[in-house]
């Protein structure tokens, strides 16, 4: 199946800074999403993205399908971007997760 | 923005029992899913149901597990002898395009 792999597994930065986080999968897919999982474990989509760029406020995501990669940009991070972000590809039709990054963002 | 809704949010139960994990899925999604998360892990696939039956399943989705659509509504998780392994946070999904996840039920083995 499917192999998905995320970088950095942790990362910790201080408000205000930037950041980026790859996800890189090992076959093609048809669907891609980012979750943020927040403190209380829930799961909040925050990108369903199979191809190319889509922003939301500090948020933005970039696929590049032909080469099998996913980066999330967070820009001017807060204290509340703090948790864990995961990419998840579809393969065929399932998500299949990532291991995650663990961010933590410091006043 | 429509929700995905799942009942309980937590639940204890002693080994050897049997729990059912509720789930609402959003009214128009045909698609639902199963994943479970162990504590600290990522989150894992268990099952997907389509048109009232199974359409995959992982092969941690043993004959402990099963799944129902009882309604035209609900969709329903089972697990008939809870083993302590089982402790993990369940979710359910359903999509349409994208998948759209609920809160997840807390499952605590004893």
């Amino acid at each position: 199946g499917i192999q998905v792999e995320q970088s950095p597994p942790d990362l910790i930065l201080q408000e205000g800074a930037n950041s980026t986080l790859r996800c890189n999968f090992s076959d093609s897919v048809n669907n891609l999403q980012w979750f943020h999982q927040n403190p209380w474990g829930q799961l909040i989509n925050l990108f369903y993205i199979p191809s190319g760029t889509k922003q939301n406020g500090r948020l933005s995501a970039t696929t590049v399908a032909t080469e099998r990669y996913s980066l999330l940009y967070i820009s001017s991070s807060q204290t509340t971007d703090s948790g864990v972000y995961f990419c998840a590809p579809s393969s065929p039709d399932k998500l299949i997760f990532g291991t995650g990054t663990r961010l933590q963002v410091f006043p | 923005e429509p929700e995905v809704t799942q009942t309980p949010s937590h639940q204890v139960t002693q080994m050897g029992q049997e729990v059912i994990l509720r789930c609402v899925p959003i009214s128009n999604h045909l698609y639902f899913y199963w994943y479970r998360q162990i504590l600290g892990q990522k989150v894992e696939f268990l099952v997907s149901f389509y048109n009232n039956e199974i359409s995959e399943k992982s092969e941690i989705f043993d004959d402990q597990f099963s799944v129902e659509r009882p309604d035209g509504s609900n969709f329903t998780l089972k697990i008939r002898s809870t083993k302590l392994e089982d402790s993990a946070m369940y979710f359910c999904a359903s999509r349409a395009g994208g998948y759209t996840f609920g809160s997840g039920t807390r499952l605590t083995v004893v």
